[in-house]
Protein backbone atom coordinates (compact mmCIF):
# COMPACT_ATOMS: atom_id res chain seq x y z
CA UNK A 1 0.00 0.00 0.00
CA UNK A 2 1.27 3.29 -1.07
CA UNK A 3 1.93 5.63 2.01
CA UNK A 4 2.18 9.12 0.52
CA UNK A 5 0.64 9.62 -2.76
CA UNK A 6 0.76 12.51 -4.78
CA UNK A 7 -1.33 12.63 -7.99
CA UNK A 8 -0.86 13.90 -10.95
CA UNK A 9 2.87 12.84 -10.64
CA UNK A 10 3.31 15.07 -14.15
CA UNK A 11 1.83 18.29 -15.09
CA UNK A 12 2.72 20.45 -18.29
CA UNK A 13 0.90 23.40 -18.29
CA UNK A 14 1.00 27.29 -19.67
CA UNK A 15 2.47 30.34 -17.89
CA UNK A 16 -0.71 31.95 -16.21
CA UNK A 17 -2.41 28.91 -15.52
CA UNK A 18 -3.55 27.88 -12.51
CA UNK A 19 -3.30 24.08 -10.55
CA UNK A 20 -3.54 22.01 -7.99
CA UNK A 21 -1.27 19.15 -6.53
CA UNK A 22 -2.86 16.71 -4.01
CA UNK A 23 -1.07 14.65 -1.76
CA UNK A 24 -2.53 11.80 0.47
CA UNK A 25 -0.87 9.85 3.28
CA UNK A 26 -2.47 6.80 5.12
CA UNK A 27 0.42 6.48 7.83
CA UNK A 28 -1.91 8.27 10.40
CA UNK A 29 1.16 11.05 10.94
CA UNK A 30 0.05 14.34 12.57
CA UNK A 31 2.20 16.17 10.24
CA UNK A 32 2.76 16.75 6.66
CA UNK A 33 4.95 18.84 4.26
CA UNK A 34 5.79 20.24 0.97
CA UNK A 35 9.13 20.67 -0.07
CA UNK A 36 10.71 22.01 -3.98
CA UNK A 37 13.19 20.16 -5.15
CA UNK A 38 14.78 22.33 -8.72
CA UNK A 39 16.39 21.40 -11.43
CA UNK A 40 20.12 21.47 -9.53
CA UNK A 41 18.23 18.95 -6.93
CA UNK A 42 18.27 21.79 -4.04
CA UNK A 43 15.29 21.00 -1.55
CA UNK A 44 13.62 23.42 0.08
CA UNK A 45 10.23 23.40 2.44
CA UNK A 46 7.63 24.99 1.33
CA UNK A 47 4.95 24.75 4.10
CA UNK A 48 4.14 22.69 6.97
CA UNK A 49 1.04 21.69 8.67
CA UNK A 50 0.52 19.67 11.98
CA UNK A 51 -3.08 18.59 12.34
CA UNK A 52 -5.19 20.94 9.47
CA UNK A 53 -2.96 23.83 11.27
CA UNK A 54 -0.15 25.57 9.32
CA UNK A 55 3.12 25.72 11.25
CA UNK A 56 5.89 26.43 9.08
CA UNK A 57 5.17 28.72 5.91
CA UNK A 58 8.81 29.53 4.52
CA UNK A 59 9.23 32.83 2.11
CA UNK A 60 6.84 31.54 -0.70
CA UNK A 61 4.72 33.83 -3.35
CA UNK A 62 1.21 34.13 -2.01
CA UNK A 63 0.44 32.66 -5.11
CA UNK A 64 1.24 29.24 -3.61
CA UNK A 65 -1.81 28.49 -1.27
CA UNK A 66 -1.87 24.97 0.66
CA UNK A 67 -4.86 23.48 2.06
CA UNK A 68 -5.42 20.11 4.60
CA UNK A 69 -8.52 19.49 4.87
CA UNK A 70 -8.07 16.91 6.90
CA UNK A 71 -4.57 15.47 8.66
CA UNK A 72 -4.36 13.02 6.09
CA UNK A 73 -4.20 15.19 2.85
CA UNK A 74 -2.61 18.66 2.14
CA UNK A 75 -2.65 19.89 -1.36
CA UNK A 76 -1.51 22.89 -3.14
CA UNK A 77 -2.85 25.39 -5.38
CA UNK A 78 -0.81 27.19 -7.64
CA UNK A 79 -1.87 30.52 -9.15
CA UNK A 80 -0.61 32.34 -11.95
CA UNK A 81 2.05 29.68 -13.08
CA UNK A 82 5.08 31.18 -14.22
CA UNK A 83 8.51 29.72 -15.86
CA UNK A 84 10.50 29.51 -12.38
CA UNK A 85 7.82 27.58 -10.52
CA UNK A 86 8.79 24.13 -13.01
CA UNK A 87 10.42 22.01 -10.98
CA UNK A 88 9.48 18.47 -8.97
CA UNK A 89 7.11 19.15 -5.61
CA UNK A 90 7.22 16.39 -3.16
CA UNK A 91 5.12 15.90 -0.29
CA UNK A 92 6.21 14.29 2.64
CA UNK A 93 4.75 13.41 6.36
CA UNK A 94 6.03 12.51 9.71
CA UNK A 95 4.44 11.54 12.77
CA UNK A 96 4.67 14.31 14.02
CA UNK A 97 7.58 17.27 14.50
CA UNK A 98 6.70 18.96 17.92
CA UNK A 99 9.79 19.20 19.80
CA UNK A 100 13.28 17.69 19.51
CA UNK A 101 12.87 13.99 19.20
CA UNK A 102 13.75 12.20 16.41
CA UNK A 103 11.19 11.88 13.21
CA UNK A 104 11.68 10.40 10.13
CA UNK A 105 9.78 11.89 6.97
CA UNK A 106 8.27 9.75 4.48
CA UNK A 107 7.96 11.14 0.88
CA UNK A 108 6.07 10.53 -1.77
CA UNK A 109 7.05 10.20 -5.31
CA UNK A 110 6.77 13.62 -6.40
CA UNK A 111 5.06 15.94 -8.50
CA UNK A 112 7.19 16.96 -11.67
CA UNK A 113 5.79 20.42 -13.07
CA UNK A 114 6.57 21.76 -16.50
CA UNK A 115 5.19 25.83 -16.98
CA UNK A 116 6.26 27.03 -20.68
CA UNK B 1 19.75 26.88 9.31
CA UNK B 2 20.67 28.05 6.19
CA UNK B 3 23.17 26.64 3.70
CA UNK B 4 23.97 22.75 4.51
CA UNK B 5 26.75 22.40 2.08
CA UNK B 6 27.55 19.53 0.75
CA UNK B 7 29.95 18.52 -2.27
CA UNK B 8 27.86 18.10 -5.32
CA UNK B 9 29.64 15.14 -7.13
CA UNK B 10 31.27 11.79 -6.13
CA UNK B 11 32.72 8.86 -8.14
CA UNK B 12 33.68 5.62 -6.81
CA UNK B 13 34.54 2.35 -8.33
CA UNK B 14 32.51 -1.06 -6.67
CA UNK B 15 33.60 -2.19 -3.67
CA UNK B 16 35.36 0.72 -2.62
CA UNK B 17 34.39 2.90 0.46
CA UNK B 18 32.42 6.06 -0.37
CA UNK B 19 32.36 8.87 2.11
CA UNK B 20 29.92 12.07 1.39
CA UNK B 21 30.36 15.35 3.97
CA UNK B 22 28.16 17.48 5.19
CA UNK B 23 28.72 21.54 6.52
CA UNK B 24 25.31 22.01 8.42
CA UNK B 25 24.93 25.59 10.45
CA UNK B 26 22.54 24.76 13.67
CA UNK B 27 24.78 24.21 16.83
CA UNK B 28 21.15 23.11 18.97
CA UNK B 29 20.54 20.25 16.10
CA UNK B 30 19.32 17.32 18.25
CA UNK B 31 19.29 15.15 15.02
CA UNK B 32 20.98 15.07 12.12
CA UNK B 33 19.99 12.70 8.92
CA UNK B 34 21.11 11.25 6.23
CA UNK B 35 18.23 10.77 3.20
CA UNK B 36 18.81 8.99 -0.22
CA UNK B 37 17.21 9.81 -3.39
CA UNK B 38 17.15 7.16 -5.99
CA UNK B 39 16.22 8.16 -9.73
CA UNK B 40 12.73 9.63 -10.08
CA UNK B 41 11.90 9.19 -6.63
CA UNK B 42 11.56 10.97 -3.36
CA UNK B 43 13.83 10.73 -0.40
CA UNK B 44 14.51 7.77 2.07
CA UNK B 45 15.57 7.93 5.20
CA UNK B 46 19.19 6.29 5.48
CA UNK B 47 20.55 7.02 8.88
CA UNK B 48 20.80 9.22 11.50
CA UNK B 49 22.53 10.49 14.57
CA UNK B 50 21.81 12.06 17.86
CA UNK B 51 23.97 14.96 18.14
CA UNK B 52 25.37 13.21 21.64
CA UNK B 53 26.54 10.67 19.56
CA UNK B 54 30.32 10.96 17.46
CA UNK B 55 30.09 7.79 15.60
CA UNK B 56 27.33 5.38 14.59
CA UNK B 57 27.48 2.31 12.72
CA UNK B 58 24.68 0.61 11.14
CA UNK B 59 25.72 -2.44 8.84
CA UNK B 60 27.45 -0.77 5.85
CA UNK B 61 26.83 2.80 6.68
CA UNK B 62 28.92 4.69 9.34
CA UNK B 63 28.04 8.15 10.40
CA UNK B 64 30.71 10.42 12.12
CA UNK B 65 29.59 13.80 13.92
CA UNK B 66 32.01 16.82 14.53
CA UNK B 67 29.85 18.72 16.73
CA UNK B 68 32.94 21.76 17.19
CA UNK B 69 33.36 21.73 13.03
CA UNK B 70 29.74 20.99 12.46
CA UNK B 71 30.77 18.57 10.31
CA UNK B 72 29.25 15.07 9.72
CA UNK B 73 30.34 12.88 7.16
CA UNK B 74 28.53 9.40 5.98
CA UNK B 75 30.78 6.36 5.36
CA UNK B 76 29.28 3.61 2.74
CA UNK B 77 31.32 0.88 2.99
CA UNK B 78 31.68 -1.79 -0.35
CA UNK B 79 29.70 0.52 -1.96
CA UNK B 80 27.16 -1.34 -4.85
CA UNK B 81 25.65 0.24 -8.38
CA UNK B 82 22.61 0.17 -6.14
CA UNK B 83 23.91 3.14 -3.71
CA UNK B 84 23.75 5.01 -7.27
CA UNK B 85 21.86 8.11 -5.53
CA UNK B 86 21.58 11.39 -4.75
CA UNK B 87 22.35 11.74 -0.66
CA UNK B 88 21.26 14.40 1.29
CA UNK B 89 22.09 15.57 4.92
CA UNK B 90 19.72 17.39 7.02
CA UNK B 91 20.05 19.74 10.30
CA UNK B 92 17.10 20.29 12.22
CA UNK B 93 16.09 23.72 14.53
CA UNK B 94 13.38 24.24 16.20
CA UNK B 95 10.85 27.09 14.76
CA UNK B 96 7.38 27.58 17.43
CA UNK B 97 8.41 24.16 19.23
CA UNK B 98 7.79 22.51 15.85
CA UNK B 99 10.94 20.37 14.48
CA UNK B 100 11.96 22.19 11.01
CA UNK B 101 14.22 19.88 8.86
CA UNK B 102 17.04 21.50 6.62
CA UNK B 103 18.05 20.02 3.59
CA UNK B 104 21.88 20.08 2.44
CA UNK B 105 22.38 20.50 -1.08
CA UNK B 106 22.79 17.36 -1.96
CA UNK B 107 25.93 14.89 -3.33
CA UNK B 108 25.39 12.83 -6.58
CA UNK B 109 26.95 9.49 -6.44
CA UNK B 110 27.89 7.85 -8.98
CA UNK B 111 29.45 4.02 -8.48
CA UNK B 112 31.23 3.26 -11.73
CA UNK B 113 30.96 -1.19 -12.28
Amino acid sequence: DTAVSQTPKYLVTQMGNDKSIKCEQNLGHDTMYWYKQDSKKFLKIMFSYNNKELIINETVPNRFSPKSPDKAHLNLHINSLELGDSAVYFCASSPTSWGRAYYEQYFGPGTRLTVT
Amino acid sequence: GEDVEQSLFLSVREGDSSVINCTYTDSSSTYLYWYKQEPGAGLQLLTYIFSNMDMKQDQRLTVLLNKKDKHLSLRIADTQTGDSAIYFCAETELSGGYQKVTFGTGTKLQVIP
